[in-house]
């Protein structure tokens, strides 16, 4: 299974754009990105899936360079309410979806 | 909002002790991933379950087991409980078929304190 590095926080003020950056250098060829979002005692919430390119959604837009071992997870004019703990997972898909490995992820507070 | 269900929401038990946890899938799913996460840090896969049987595990002892049943929901139920169980259980669920790639949708958890 993939490891992935994460930054352990991030700040930033409301209204501007923040890009999270996750290394996953062994990342194997059927390996899929995936972001997740986090509050305190709830479960991970999706946020958006890409495998390369650029992928983008109604809440963020995740970056995937050519050689795939980093993707940059991209929420544009953030709110107080995006503050949050960001998990970056690498991992197939199909029944190996539930196997990927999680970090510590990368947590993020948004200040007025 | 992701139609993941888990019961009950809180736990408190004693060392020792036996508990089992509930996840209801989310429709159309027929995958179940199990996780623990301690505070502070990231899920920690447990197990997974596809077609009612365990279908890869994690760095977790055997006294932590499984079942998924016909209708996908599933259980998850922990022997001899230790203080370093005190976690919250995460329930993910997916659907599996081939050639497609999934996204695993997580409940709420169910936060287990152990005394």
């Amino acid at each position: 299974l993939a490891k992935t590095t994460q930054p352990i926080s991030m700040d930033s003020y409301e209204g501007q754009e923040v890009n999270i950056t996750c290394s996953h250098n062994n990342i194997a060829t059927n390996d899929y990105i995936t972001w997740y979002q986090q509050f305190p005692s709830q479960g991970p919430r999706f946020i958006i899936q890409g495998y390369k390119t650029k992928v983008t959604n109604e809440v963020a837009s995740l970056f995937i360079p050519a050689d795939r071992k980093s993707s940059t997870l991209s929420l544009p004019r953030v709110s107080l309410s995006d503050t949050a703990v960001y998990y970056c997972l690498v991992g197939t898909g199909n029944t190996n979806a539930g196997k990927s490995t999680f970090g510590d992820g990368t947590t993020l507070t948004v200040k007025p | 909002e992701t139609g993941v269900t888990q019961s009950p929401t809180h736990l408190i038990k004693t060392r020792g002790q036996q508990v089992t946890l509930r996840c209801s899938s989310q429709s159309g799913h027929n995958t179940v991933s199990w996780y623990q996460q301690a505070l502070g840090q990231g899920p920690q896969f447990i197990f997974q379950y596809y077609r009612e049987e365990e279908n890869g595990r994690g760095n977790f002892p055997p006294r932590f087991s499984g079942l998924q049943f016909p209708n996908y929901s599933s259980e998850l139920n922990v022997n001899a409980l230790e203080l370093d169980d005190s976690a919250l259980y995460l329930c993910a669920s997916s659907r599996f078929s081939q050639g497609s790639r999934e996204t695993q949708y997580f409940g709420p958890g169910t936060r287990l304190l152990v005394l």
